[in-house]
């Protein structure tokens, strides 16, 4: 079974500076899905990036990017000039490519925006 | 609709009782999914529906959960004789398809507090 490991419960980082949230997985496929979902205290959860396993290039979306390392199996947010709308919990996902269309979580990490 | 929509938003209920869940999908969205936020387990998939094919139930935690979508749209998750440790925050989301690319997009989720 797949796993997905955030080893940082908390994070804080100043407005306007950058930040990177860690995250690996395990599998033992070769083609899955990798997502960042914000979840702001409303509850509701916001596709932020995700990344094709198959594809090198490292998936962007405006402030937020990806460090996607297939061989270590780690997948990391960076955001950058960071705003006090993105404090929120980040979970990152895993999906496999055949089988199985759940998603499969991390613990979550929450980050924290000082002024 | 605009987004996916749950109801109700807070639910609380004394031990024993039964509770229904309810989920709108987006418009269109042809896969829907139950997860359950709970502080100790974290992000779980629970069911997974997808057009009139038989739903994936390998996420059910015991035979007390229940789900059922009718029409191929609105879908209800059923908890009987609960308990404490079913007080969670049950999210939905559905997708366009269930193709392995597709984005699940989530609803604001159902606080359920079990006394």
């Amino acid at each position: 079974a797949q796993t997905v490991t955030q080893s940082q419960p908390e994070m804080s980082v100043q407005e306007a500076e950058t930040v990177t949230l860690s995250c690996t997985y395990d599998t033992s496929e070769s083609d899955y899905y990798l997502f960042w979902y914000k979840q702001p205290p409303s509850r509701q959860m916001i596709l932020v990036i995700r990344q094709e396993a198959y594809k090198q290039q490292n998936a962007t979306e405006n402030r937020f990017s990806v460090n996607f390392q297939k061989a270590a199996k780690s997948f990391s947010l960076k955001i950058s000039d960071s705003q006090l709308g993105d404090a929120a919990m980040y979970f990152c996902a895993y999906r496999s490519a055949g089988g199985a269309q759940k998603l499969v979580f991390g613990q979550g990490t929450r980050l924290t925006i000082n002024p | 609709g605009a987004g996916v929509s749950q109801s109700p938003s807070n639910k609380v209920t004394e031990k024993g009782k039964d509770v229904e869940l309810r989920c709108d999908p987006i418009s269109g969205h042809t896969a829907l999914y139950w997860y359950r936020q709970s502080l100790g387990q974290g992000l779980e998939f629970l069911i997974y529906f997808q057009g009139n094919s038989a739903p994936d139930k390998s996420g059910l935690p015991s035979d007390r959960f229940s789900a059922e979508r009718t029409g191929g749209s609105v879908s209800t998750l059923t908890i009987q004789r609960t308990q404490q440790e079913d007080s969670a925050v049950y999210l939905c989301a559905s997708s366009y398809t269930a193709g392995v690319g597709e984005t699940q997009y989530f609803g604001p989720g159902t606080r359920l507090l079990v006394l």
